[in-house]
């Protein structure tokens, strides 16, 4: 079954420290997957995404992800986290559906970012 | 550019009763999906249009239904209201399923 695991469900650290924020999925075929945030009380927005090609990929806020085939892990990074990075992060894999697109986004249960000053 | 907008922004409905959400897609985006985010949970696929067609189903009863128009705008409707169907609803829209989505802000839905 297709499934995203992100086993942080709370994680805390201090302004100017960096940041991992783990994603694991399950998935048969070459995935599409995504990073979301969301503000409380706000929608979504898309901070990367990675469809194919280097699997090193950049994303708006100066956060970015690896993707490992090998670990079925897509795990976000930002080397110095800022107290507006506070929020909640969810990572999502695209199901493919017809025409080699997705129809439909599988989210894991996120991982809520706290920061102290 | 205006992004993903969906009305009402919240709402509060008794049992039984019936409601509407509102979805206007990108400008020149073709597609719209629908998920129900309920309260400490990741967000769960409900529906996607493309071309006003429907391209997906989640697992959800069918009391949920939605439909897209010419516009490439979207509508979800939910009859019989439980009390489990309080939650954020979003509405997301791509230029094709082969594109990034983007999120509204969402319609907070409360059944009393």
């Amino acid at each position: 079954a297709q499934s995203v695991t992100q086993p942080d469900i709370h994680i805390t650290v201090s302004e100017g420290a960096s940041l991992e924020l783990r994603c694991n999925y399950s998935y048969g075929a070459t995935p599409y997957l995504f990073w979301y945030v969301q503000s409380p009380g706000q929608g979504l927005q898309l901070l990367l995404k990675y469809f194919s090609g280097d699997t090193l990929v950049q994303g708006i806020k100066g956060f970015e992800a690896e993707f490992k085939r090998s670990q079925s892990s897509f795990n976000l990074r930002k080397p110095s986290v800022h107290w507006s990075d506070a929020a909640e992060y969810f990572c999502a894999v695209g199901a493919r559906g017809f025409s080699g697109g997705y129809n439909k986004l599988i989210f894991g249960a996120g991982t809520r970012l706290a920061v102290h000053p | 550019d205006a992004g993903v907008t969906q009305s009402p922004t919240h709402l509060i409905k008794t049992r039984g009763q019936h409601v509407t959400l509102r979805c206007s897609p990108i400008s020149g985006h073709k597609s719209v999906s629908w998920y129900q985010q309920v309260l400490g949970q990741g967000p769960q696929f409900i529906f996607q249009y493309y071309e006003k067609e429907e391209r997906g189903r989640g697992n959800f009863p069918d009391r949920f239904s939605a439909r897209q128009f010419p516009n490439y705008s979207s509508e979800l409707n939910v009859n019989a209201l439980l009390l489990g169907d309080s939650a954020l609803y979003l509405c997301a829209s791509s230029f094709s399923p082969n594109t990034e989505a983007f999120f509204g802000q969402g319609t907070r839905l409360t059944v009393v």
